[in-house]
């Protein structure tokens, strides 16, 4: 299995903030890789796939970047609705796997 | 648009099985890929496997042996059965679309199930 490794765990930041998620894969996953934000008691929801495209409707202030092994997420101005926790995926190979999260919260 | 729903007992006992149905409305299930993720506190999210939409299926390895996901005639529903379950399948369960190779964009809202005698 691909073993998708978040950091940091945890992030405390502040509105309007820069801040960015890295996710390292256990051998390279060319950009077959998801990022996705789950708010409590919610589904996680897709907001960039193939590491850089931004789904429909997702605020433009997120972008992802990178391929290979080192991908990375990174919101340009942290607003409040983006304090939850997020998660990558890689879909280059069965079994899909997943980081184990990134939980943002407000300093 | 595509909207899915999950249902299906809250509560089942050790050694039995565990069944859940994903609804699919605003559309069918006529192409794509359909999957089911599970999330648990200990494990974080697991994918479980998906079926593709000519019914093919394919499963997470460790999983494998216990999980049967298949699709309803109709084409509105599609299902995952896990035997002999224990306390560690003990997870809110998600149905989600994906069109491969991206990522899933469409997620029910996710069932809890418990398994405790």
């Amino acid at each position: 299995d691909i073993q998708m490794t978040q950091s940091p765990s945890s992030l405390s930041a502040s509105v309007g903030d820069r801040v960015t998620i890295t996710c390292r894969a256990s051998q390279s996953i060319a950009s077959y890789l998801n990022w996705y934000q789950q708010k409590p008691g919610k589904a996680p929801k897709l907001l960039i796939s193939a590491a850089s495209r931004l789904q429909s409707g997702v605020p433009s202030r997120f972008s992802g970047s990178g391929s290979g092994t080192d991908v990375a997420l990174t919101i340009s101005s942290l607003q409040p609705e983006d304090f939850a926790t997020y998660y990558c995926q890689q879909t280059y190979s069965v079994p899909y796997t997943f980081g184990q999260g990134t939980k943002l919260e407000i300093k | 648009q595509v909207q899915l729903q999950e249902s299906g007992p809250g509560l089942v006992k050790p050694s039995e099985t565990l069944s859940l149905t994903c609804t699919v409305s605003g559309g069918s299930i006529s192409s794509d890929y359909w999957n089911w993720i599970r999330q648990s506190p200990g494990k974080g999210l697991e994918w479980i496997g998906y079926l593709y939409y000519s019914g093919s299926t394919n499963y997470n390895p460790s999983l494998k042996s216990r999980v049967t996901i298949s699709l309803d005639s109709s084409k509105k529903h599609f299902s995952l059965k896990v035997r002999s379950v224990t306390a560690a399948d003990t997870a809110v369960y998600y149905c989600a679309r994906s069109r491969a190779p991206y990522g899933m964009d469409v997620w029910g809202q996710g069932t809890t199930v418990t398994v405790s005698s």
